[in-house]
């Protein structure tokens, strides 16, 4: 059960888009169809942004956006805003029904 | 609303054993899995633990195998975590947290748990 390998850092401008990729291997991302997102700002509990690779939970804006090819999830942010600026975290479902965090990418909004 | 209580954590020294509680409320805690989220400070999060709805099947994460225990009472709605030869690098806010579809919507407030001598 190694961490998921999500990039330490990204950074964007508001209004531009922002990519963060969770790379794992075919006993966990690979394997699952239930991957998730989730961001949290530091003194909050962690909110799910996407579950299921590509679903949205009610009340999440449409701007976040999931996808997944092969071992590798990603979430996209579209129209960056100030608020977006915190830590991200995907979670995958392995295949021995266990779980596991990527390692967590702070997002800075420029 | 969801609400979600974590409770016990404490000082504990190398070797020794505590015993973490999540009281749940507003919500039927028998239907629902539960997991147990872990933060060590400065890092991110980990995954530690999990247990079904009826308490008949439980998984571990590695880090934690041998060591940790989760059970749940759903007479009481409360899950707990027993915590035994602890290390430092199991110091750590501890969180417990459920969902109905596949991911956690709900999530407590966190218990801080601080294994030195």
């Amino acid at each position: 059960q190694s961490a998921l390998t999500q990039p330490a850092s990204v950074s964007g401008s508001p209004g531009q888009s922002i990519t963060i990729s969770c790379t794992g291997t075919s006993s966990d991302v690979g394997g699952s169809n239930q991957v998730s997102w989730y961001q949290h700002h530091p003194g909050k509990a962690p909110r799910a942004m996407i579950y299921d690779v590509t679903k949205r939970p009610s009340g999440v804006s449409n701007r976040f956006s999931g996808s997944k090819s092969g071992n590798t999830a990603s979430l996209t942010i579209s129209g960056l805003q100030a608020d977006d600026e915190a830590d991200y975290y995907c979670l995958s479902l392995t295949t021995t029904t266990t779980w596991v965090f990527g390692g967590g990418t702070k997002l800075t909004v420029l | 609303e969801v609400q979600l209580v974590e409770s016990g954590g404490g000082l504990v020294q190398p070797g020794g054993s505590l015993r973490i509680s999540c009281a749940a409320s507003e919500f039927i805690f028998r239907n629902y899995w539960m997991h147990w989220v872990r933060q060590a400070p400065g890092k991110g999060l980990e995954w530690v633990s999990f247990i079904k709805n009826d308490g008949t099947f439980t998984t571990f994460a590695d880090s934690v195998k041998g060591r940790f225990t989760i059970s749940r009472d759903n007479a009481k709605n409360t899950m707990y975590l027993q915590m035994n030869s602890l290390r430092a690098d199991d110091t750590a806010v501890y969180y417990c947290a459920t969902g109905g579809d596949n991911y956690y919507d709900s999530w407590g407030q966190g218990t801080l748990v601080t294994v030195s001598s």
